[in-house]
């Protein structure tokens, strides 16, 4: 059983466009994460969320949304994509932001 | 805020011999967490070991042990009789702070030679 999943794995589309990747983690974990890792593998947090906070590093576009549907689950949903948001996407889950992370196998997305 | 550093972009080593690989942070924070992920090129990041800073003991996970400095702001990783295996990017990163939001290293990548 997969702990942390994403879909799709990869996922290709048009500058302009609006596409979401979807997080499930089935660990009963309280919060969950999303990170981009660019070209040279730099892994930086997007956003950390559990039921009762959403923490955004203020370095993300307000392009990028973080859409949770209950604590199983934290999308991720891009609007008016641009060149420079191609990139392996990752999601996460902890129990309790103090404790590991486990990662999903990462969405690469490539923008044309 | 804090700051990860990990000044070794690339390094390679022999299978079965040792390699260190170093890391250095930076909080204000008197209670935070180290950690050490390693993505194969399967690109999975998986935890490889965990210190809390408050313990003085360093981290042991079977071949990979810590050696955490904490008056330097030090945390190496120390893998022992190394394995093709281990071929990877190592991250280290810390958490601290009321928040807890991780900061990531830019990575090691670690080649074992056979």
């Amino acid at each position: 059983d997969t702990a942390v999943s994403q879909t799709p794995k990869y996922l290709v589309t048009q500058m302009g466009n609006d596409k979401s990747i979807k997080c499930e983690q089935n660990l009963g974990h309280d919060t969950m994460y999303w990170y981009k890792q660019d070209s040279k593998k730099f892994l930086k947090i997007m956003f950390s969320y559990n039921n009762k906070e959403l923490i955004i590093n203020e370095t993300v576009p307000n392009r990028f949304s973080p859409k949770s549907p209950d604590k199983a689950h934290l999308n991720l949903h891009i609007n008016s994509l641009e060149l420079g948001d191609s990139a392996v996407y990752f999601c996460a889950s902890s129990q309790g932001r103090k404790e590991t992370q486990y990662f999903g196998p990462g969405t690469r997305l490539l923008v044309l | 805020a804090q700051t990860v550093t990990q000044s070794q972009p690339e390094m390679s080593v022999q299978e079965a011999e040792t390699v260190t690989l170093s890391c250095t942070y930076d909080t204000s924070e008197n209670n935070y967490y180290l950690f050490w992920y390693k993505q194969p090129p399967s690109r999975q990041m998986i935890l490889v070991i965990r210190q809390e800073a408050y313990k003085q003991q360093n981290a042991t996970e079977n071949r990979f042990s810590v050696n955490f400095q904490k008056a330097a702001k030090s945390f190496s990783l120390k893998i022992s009789d190394s394995q093709l295996g281990d071929t990877a990017m190592y991250f280290c990163a810390c958490t601290s702070g009321g928040s807890y939001i991780p900061t990531f290293g830019r990575g090691t990548s670690l080649i074992v030679h056979p």
